[in-house]
């Protein structure tokens, strides 16, 4: 496999279930990033780990859970999620978090969530 | 603090003909400005990015932008549209972490 991978590519859930999303990068980057597309919303950056450290979280409601292992897998856990969670969430990577954000980088295709 | 403005939300053109994607930005930085693509049911595939080098950036695809100080802008243009083209665009800037547009949907007839 190459480049984000994103697992699973769908997912349903209904508001009391627990889930997690799995985003694993065959780059050899050591930063990785979750975003939350939603519709007509420009991307909102949700979490950064760098050097599995997490060193953003960008006011996120604690029913969203992250988890990295290692620099190369990063977990969103989902417990209580409400209809407006519904969203594409994306996962990203980079070599590292430069200063000044000049560091590109390679996006997952994504895992779209419906929250009932 | 920083933004970015795309100044369409959807541009149609025919195949073949130019493409431009407008965008404007505010940085208190001197800032790094990206364009991705987005295809349907697709992650985001890096276009071209400008970090204070030429101006003039060429990207994939025969895509290419120009910052441009002055005007704040970092327009995203293609001399000839292909149908593959079509698909959601994305200006970013990065005075420190990334801030996205609203995204332009650009569409190409044949």
């Amino acid at each position: 496999e190459t480049g984000v991978t994103q697992t699973p590519r769908h997912l349903v859930m209904g508001m009391t279930n627990k889930k997690s999303l799995k985003c694993e990068q065959h780059l050899g980057h050591n930063a990785m990033y979750w975003y939350k597309q939603s519709a007509k919303k420009p991307l909102e950056l949700m979490f950064v780990y760098n050097f599995k450290e997490q060193t953003e979280n960008n006011s996120v409601p604690s029913r969203f859970s992250p988890e990295c292992p290692n620099s190369s897998h990063l977990f969103l856990h989902l417990h209580t999620l409400q209809p407006e969670d519904s969203a594409l969430y994306l996962c990203a990577s980079s070599q590292e978090v430069l200063a000044g954000g000049r560091e590109t980088q390679y996006f997952g295709p994504g895992t779209r969530l419906l929250v009932l | 603090a920083q933004s970015v403005t795309q100044l369409d939300s959807h541009v149609s053109v025919s195949e073949g003909t130019p493409v431009l994607l407008r965008c404007n930005y505010s940085s208190s930085y001197s800032p790094s400005l990206f364009w991705y693509v987005q295809h349907p049911n697709k992650g985001l595939q890096l276009l071209l990015k400008y970090t204070s080098a030429a101006t003039l950036v060429k990207g994939i695809n025969g895509f290419e932008a120009e910052f441009k100080k002055s005007e704040t802008s970092f327009h995203l243009t293609k001399p000839s549209a292909h149908m593959s083209d079509a698909a959601e665009y994305f200006c970013v800037v990065s005075g420190g972490k990334l801030t996205f547009g609203q995204g332009t949907i650009l569409t190409v007839h044949p």
